[in-house]
């Protein structure tokens, strides 16, 4: 039974446009939430946090949404940019980390 | 420049012979992690070490083993490898001050068990 769910495991933007990731949790107890990023042949990067007393984080051009009330997390990316295609992970933590399958990001020129 | 190494990257091996993933972090982080990556099911954790001789296990332990004899190593060990073992496998380690969630990754090992 998975605790972290991202259920696209593709999409695909048009660059400048928004993209938006989503995640899905099941556990209320969960009170930090992560968004990382990997690039093919290397390790997962981190990329922006919320915890769960906020609904909203912004770094730039990213910027993480939190419902508590519906146990659901997303990445919003404006504007796009090719450089941020890559594979996206959700990470759910309250005493170790649960991340979710990922999903795979393209920008098209 | 702050990383976490993995050795070796590549590995080929066959079915029941003994390996081991190196580990290691310049951070002087408390805690580091083990994960594998599959197709589908995104990043499961195997182990985890909150601290120097502290271990625990994660979410797929079975035919994993590891040590933490010092703060900066934090070796995989398989103590007889099977095909279902065959994974990209990522250490990670986070300060464990605030930030334990925030782990550094490194580059991967993708094994291979025929």
């Amino acid at each position: 039974d998975q605790q972290v769910k991202q259920n696209s495991p593709s999409l695909s933007v048009q660059e400048g446009r928004i993209s938006i990731l989503n995640c899905d949790y099941t556990n209320s107890m969960f009170d930090y939430f992560l968004w990382y990023k990997k690039y093919p042949a290397e390790g997962p990067t981190f990329l922006i946090s919320i915890s769960s007393i906020k609904d909203k984080n912004e770094d730039g051009r990213f910027t993480v949404f939190l419902n508590k009330s519906a146990k659901h997390l997303s990445l919003h990316i404006v504007p796009s940019q090719p450089g941020d295609s890559a594979v996206y992970f959700c990470a759910v933590g309250a005493q170790k980390l649960v991340f979710g399958q990922g999903t795979r990001l393209t920008i098209n020129p | 420049e702050a990383q976490v190494t993995q050795n070796p990257r590549y590995l080929i091996t066959v079915t029941g012979k003994k390996l081991t993933v190196t580990c290691s972090q310049n951070m002087n982080h408390e805690y580091m992690s083990w994960y594998r990556q599959d197709p589908g099911l995104g990043l499961r954790q195997i182990y985890y070490s909150m601290n120097v001789e502290v271990t625990d296990k994660g979410d797929v332990p079975e035919g994993y083993k590891v040590s933490r004899k010092e703060k900066r190593n934090f070796p995989l060990i398989l103590e007889s490898p099977s095909p279902n073992q065959t994974s990209l496998y990522f250490c990670a380690s986070s300060s464990g001050q605030g930030l334990t969630y925030e782990q550094y990754f490194g580059p991967g090992t993708r094994l291979t068990v025929t």
